[in-house]
């Protein structure tokens, strides 16, 4: 157990529709990130906040957003969703934000388009 | 950011050393060497990293290269829970996020 957790865990949806993954770090970590895992992208980066500030942007469409917030979890919002949407959404977090900061993963939210 | 090259895939039987190499010919100076590994419907759990010295953890060993073009995980002792696929990402100082390539998928037979 990394200690970060991430809700929900399985969320099926239709193409054009929003949905929300909430990410809560581990106690201490100031810094959370987020990856996509897709069978043809591999894992990507996405988003990086610190202590409530975006920190790093990756490839990351218009169409998703995310924000930390004063307790520190976070919510990476997806809207008009598209079938190649569908990817297994990752968020990790570190203590500060430091290049040699051990990133802990959590379980994943699997993102379902219909 | 800098490259990794490694195998696709590897195995190895069970309680053998395991030795997963990647090559990282345009390394910078600053460049920190990381392993990953992702167990099956799991996230990525960190392994080790180093920059220029040999490194041990509980966990695994790292050997870098002299000219830290290459860099070698060494899994001492492999049980069927390190399969897996691995990870060698090169972190620049100053760039936090992780830069996954395709991983070297390690079978462990029995």
């Amino acid at each position: 157990d990394s200690g970060v957790t991430q809700t929900p865990k399985h969320l099926i949806t239709a193409t054009g529709q929003r949905v929300t993954l909430r990410c809560s770090p581990r106690s201490g970590d100031l810094s959370v990130y987020w990856y996509q895992q897709s069978l043809d992208q591999g894992l990507q980066f996405l988003i990086q906040y610190y202590n409530g500030e975006e920190r790093a942007k990756g490839n990351i469409l218009e169409r998703f957003s995310a924000q930390q917030f004063p307790d520190l979890h976070s919510e990476l919002n997806l809207s008009s969703l598209e079938l190649g949407d569908s990817a297994l959404y990752f968020c990790a977090s570190s203590l500060g934000g430091a290049s040699t900061d051990t990133q802990y993963f959590g379980p994943g939210t699997r993102l379902t388009v219909l | 950011d800098a490259k990794t090259t490694q195998p696709n895939s590897m195995e190895s039987n069970e309680e053998e050393p395991v030795h997963l190499p990647c090559n990282h010919s345009t390394i910078s100076g600053t460049d920190y060497i990381h392993w990953y590994r992702q167990l099956p419907s799991q996230g990525p759990e960190y392994v080790i990293h180093g920059l220029t010295s040999n490194v041990n953890n509980r966990m695994a060993s790292l050997a870098i290269a002299e000219d830290r073009k290459s860099s070698t995980l060494i899994l001492h002792r492999a049980t069927l829970r390190d399969a897996a696929v691995y990870y060698c990402i090169l972190r620049n100082f100053g760039n936090e996020k992780l830069t996954f390539g395709t991983g070297t998928r390690l079978t462990i037979i029995p």
